[in-house]
């Protein structure tokens, strides 16, 4: 079975500067996807940002970027130029590829709650 | 806002009653996912339907039930409330979990609290 592990269950960050949160996964699938969701204290499920396993460049979705390791079985979220808007609970998600059978289910870590400091 | 629509926002009911939770996909998904986030166990998977039909079970317990209408709107039953059951209950819907593109959007969730 899947496994994600989110080790930093809080982080906070200045204004302004640059965060990376932590996602390691295991799993003995070749084909599957990544996905980094916000949860803000509205309790709304935000996607930020996916990665598919089969492509090496990783993803960025404007002030959003992860650095994708496969070997390392490792997925960090890099947020840069904080907002205060950003301030959420991180859920980093696995999601196995489309030739692995019917169930497409997202497994979830724990998630990290950050905090941003004006 | 995502397109995925649920109701009711929250529900306050007893031990031993039964709810019902509704989700509408985002127009043109075909395939919904509904999940349980609870303090203790966190962010987990009950049940995917793929147009009307069930296509993967969770960690469902067999007090809760679920169905596709032909419409593609859901509903997630849950009887015999336990307070164990209190959480936050989101759907999710994608176009097709085959695609290359699918990715699950996600409702803004149900809040049960079983009293």
């Amino acid at each position: 079975a899947q496994t994600v592990t989110q080790s930093q269950p809080e982080m906070s960050v200045q204004e302004a500067e640059t965060v990376t949160l932590s996602c390691t996964y295991d799993t003995s699938e070749s084909d599957y996807y990544l996905f980094w969701y916000k949860q803000p204290p509205s309790r709304q499920m935000i996607l930020v940002i996916r990665q598919e396993a089969y492509k090496q460049q990783n993803a960025t979705e404007n002030r959003f970027s992860v650095n994708f390791q496969k070997a390392a079985k490792s997925f960090s979220l890099k947020i840069s130029d904080s907002q205060l808007g950003d301030a959420a609970m991180y859920f980093c998600a696995y999601r196995r590829g489309n030739s692995g059978g019917s169930n497409y289910k997202l497994t979830f870590g724990k998630g990290t709650l950050l905090t941003v400091n004006p | 806002d995502s397109g995925v629509t649920q109701t009711p926002k929250h529900l306050i009911t007893a031990t031993g009653q039964r709810v019902t939770l509704r989700c509408s996909p985002r127009s043109g998904d075909l395939s919904v996912y509904w999940y349980q986030q609870s303090l203790d166990q966190g962010l987990q998977f009950l049940i995917q339907y793929y147009n009307g039909e069930e296509r993967a079970k969770g960690n469902i317990l067999e007090r809760f039930s679920a169905q596709q209408f032909p419409d593609l709107h859901s509903e997630l039953n849950l009887s015999s409330l336990e307070l164990g059951d209190s959480a936050l209950y989101f759907c999710a819907s994608s176009v097709d979990p085959t695609g290359v593109r699918d990715t699950q959007y996600f409702g803004p969730g149900t809040r049960l609290t079983v009293l």
